[in-house]
């Protein structure tokens, strides 16, 4: 079946620094979606992306969509200690498929 | 707060046990998604409904089922549970039924424990 493929797996980072993550599936989709979950929550939209080669922002985050319409990826920049938790990527047809997510932990 | 609900938070009960989990969606969504989340799967779509009727399902086990009554929430029954069941278990909802363009707003989710 359809998968989504997210790496990293995990990051650990600096606060401040810039993250970026990216998500690639053998399928096409048109639509990528991207999540987060803060821990012992549900996940809520980030962003979403409803064209190939579209560049969309939200604040610090940015996230692409790959113009094959394979992939996208998600950046964060200058990161807070709020950005930490999970970071999914998804893609919707006649239903939603999740990537298995990116944690992002920031050093102390 | 996402405006929609789940109850229980934590459910914790023993193997062979049936269980159900209850979400009520945003109010005027007419959609309702169950997904379950364990620790090294990530987010499993197990089924969607839309208005009352099925309309899509997913990795759902035989033993599960789900269903959404004339007011719109939704119940996901989980019977002859085993440990593997043991996992977070999330509902969200849609306006209407399109999974393509419908933003999904989730519920605080059901952490379910099998003992």
């Amino acid at each position: 079946g359809q998968q989504l493929n997210q790496s990293p797996q995990s990051m650990f980072i600096q606060e401040g620094e810039d993250v970026s993550m990216n998500c690639t599936s053998s399928s096409i989709f048109n639509t990528w979606l991207w999540y987060k979950q803060d821990p012992g929550e549900g996940p809520v939209l980030l962003i979403a992306l409803y064209k190939a080669g579209e560049l969309t922002s939200n604040g610090r985050l940015t996230a692409q969509f790959g113009i094959t319409r394979k992939d996208s990826f998600l950046n964060i920049s200058a990161s807070i200690p709020s950005d930490v938790g999970i970071y999914f990527c998804a893609g919707p047809n006649d239903k939603i498929i999740f990537g298995k997510g990116t944690r992002l932990h920031i050093l102390p | 707060d996402s405006g929609v609900t789940q109850t229980p938070k934590h459910l914790i009960t023993a193997t062979g046990q049936r269980v159900t989990l209850r979400c009520s969606p945003r109010s005027g969504d007419l959609s309702v998604y169950w997904y379950q989340q364990s620790l090294d799967q990530g987010l499993q779509f197990l089924i969607h409904y839309y208005n009352g009727e099925e309309r899509a399902k997913g990795n759902i086990l035989e033993r599960f089922s789900a269903q959404q009554f004339p007011d719109l929430h939704s119940e996901l029954n989980l019977s002859s549970l085993e440990l593997g069941d043991s996992a977070l278990y999330f509902c969200a909802s849609t306006r209407f039924g399109l999974p393509n363009t419908d933003t999904q707003y989730f519920g605080p989710g059901t952490r379910l424990t099998v003992l």
